[in-house]
């Protein structure tokens, strides 16, 4: 069956590490998204990418980083200087260029910094 | 800013009532969809609409989209307790060059009681 699968489904890490989480897609889709969820703040866009070895920063980048050098996968690195780590990451993927285009979402990772 | 705007922000009814969650947007919409989020979970796809004055059901949840496509609103029927969840409607943003972001308003949390 074709999807979209994130891991793990919760990450705990100590302050000052940097930890990647995986997001994984073999629906052939161009376009992969990294969106942050806190309570009452709706999903927020962190980096998304179009195409293969291409990619933007979203509205709240600062403190991550993704890389994109296969169309299935899109990872994305929380990184030491990220202030607030601790929220659940949604990957999402849809077909690349094209609007109006359902999204397909991952089943989320909720990651806890201590 | 946010730019897309929802309300009620949280919704609590009687099982059997109907509701409506408003989604806004400041700029005219490519188009407009609508997703649910159980706690903790990915988000699934409800329906999307593209042109003015467009009405799409599924079940007993109802969307329309207004003439001149800068407002959508979601209309539940005789609510269930399965119908309890987040609701965000999104949309595509045009953001340079051929790409486009996908954005999302900050959810309508809904309560049914039994």
């Amino acid at each position: 069956d074709g999807g979209i699968t994130q891991s793990p489904k919760y990450l705990f890490r100590k302050e000052g590490q940097n930890v990647t989480l995986s997001c994984e897609q073999n629906l052939n889709h161009d376009a992969m998204y990294w969106y942050r969820q806190d309570p009452g703040q709706g999903l927020r866009l962190i980096y998304y990418s179009q195409i293969v070895n291409d990619f933007q920063k979203g509205d709240i980048a600062e403190g991550y980083s993704v890389s994109r050098e296969k169309k299935e996968s899109f990872p994305l690195t929380v990184t030491s200087a990220q202030k607030n780590p601790t929220a659940f990451y949604l990957c999402a993927s849809k077909v690349g260029g094209a609007l109006n285009t359902e999204a397909f979402f991952g089943q989320g990772t909720r990651l806890t910094v201590v | 800013s946010q730019e897309l705007e929802q309300s009620p922000q949280s919704l609590i009814v009687q099982e059997g009532k109907n509701l409506t969650i408003n989604c806004t947007s400041s700029k005219t919409l490519y188009g407009l969809y609508w997703y649910k989020q159980k706690y903790g979970e990915g988000l699934i796809f409800l329906m999307m609409l593209q042109k003015g004055g467009e009405e799409k059901s599924h079940e007993k949840i109802t969307a329309k989209l207004d003439e001149k496509k800068q407002q959508s609103s979601l209309h539940i029927t005789a609510s269930q307790p399965s119908h309890a969840g987040i609701y965000l409607c999104g949309a595509d943003r045009y953001s340079g060059g051929s790409n486009y972001k996908l954005t999302f308003g900050k959810g309508t949390l809904l309560t049914v009681n039994p």
